[in-house]
């Protein structure tokens, strides 16, 4: 079956626009992560949700970050008035089971590239 | 300070030859640690998971040890193949919380033929 799928691969926004990226996670999988990458360094935590109830937001860095699930499924994140520091590779991961069942491995789709000039 | 800190940050070696990655942590409650392998422009992929009671695992040619008395972690690579070229992220998630999933800086492998 289909993995975890990202779009659009790669975004490039001039600042102070407003972006919106898609995660298409693995179906039937319950949990779904957002982290933000930045060069050379690992993830980050931004949001997770189980189901559609968002959790846990609590690294989300500032009220410009949205982040929605409003049925299960696929999740949008949403940056208003993208800022040069918010240019970084976005992972959406997604889990079978609920975040409480922490030997569930996250599944990784290959990220959104998002570079703000 | 990050709670799980890995080293070396970079690494290169000669295709065929060992070596090992180490990690660090100071996570606590501990649940389990995983290590991923990152392909470049990749999602990272899961390659072992550790839980508390577990010292070796092995997947492989990739093997796995957890001492959770000194929360050390490494992971070695045997007779190392080009497609091993990547990054590698030690992850461990703690235990009182859905979410909390710390992920450290990852190593950066290289392999040379």
């Amino acid at each position: 079956g289909a993995g975890v799928s990202q779009s659009p691969r790669y975004k490039v926004a001039k600042r102070g626009q407003d972006v919106a990226l898609r995660c298409d996670p693995i179906s039937g999988h319950v949990s779904l992560f957002w982290y933000q990458q930045a060069l050379g360094q690992g993830p980050e935590f931004l949001t997770y949700f189980q189901n559609e109830a968002q959790l846990d937001k609590s690294g989300l860095p500032s009220d410009r970050f949205f982040a929605e699930r409003p049925e299960g499924s696929v999740s949008t994140l949403k940056i208003q008035r993208t800022q040069q520091e918010d240019s970084a590779v976005y992972l959406c991961a997604s889990s079978l089971l609920p975040g409480s069942r922490k030997d569930s491995p996250l599944h990784f789709g290959n990220g959104t590239r998002l570079t703000v000039t | 300070k990050n709670q799980v800190e890995q080293s070396p940050q970079s690494l290169i070696i000669l295709e065929g030859k060992n070596c090992t990655l180490q990690c660090n942590y100071t996570v606590s409650p501990f649940s389990n640690l995983r290590w991923y392998k990152q392909d470049t422009g990749r999602g990272p992929v899961s390659l072992t998971i550790m839980t508390f009671s577990e010292n070796t695992k092995s997947n492989g040619r990739y093997t796995a040890t957890l001492d959770a008395d000194t929360k050390q972690s490494s992971l070695h690579i045997t007779a190392s193949q080009l497609s091993d070229s990547a990054s590698y992220i030690c992850v461990v998630r703690g235990y009182s919380s859905a979410s909390k999933i710390i992920f450290g800086s990852g190593t950066r492998l290289s392999i040379r033929p």
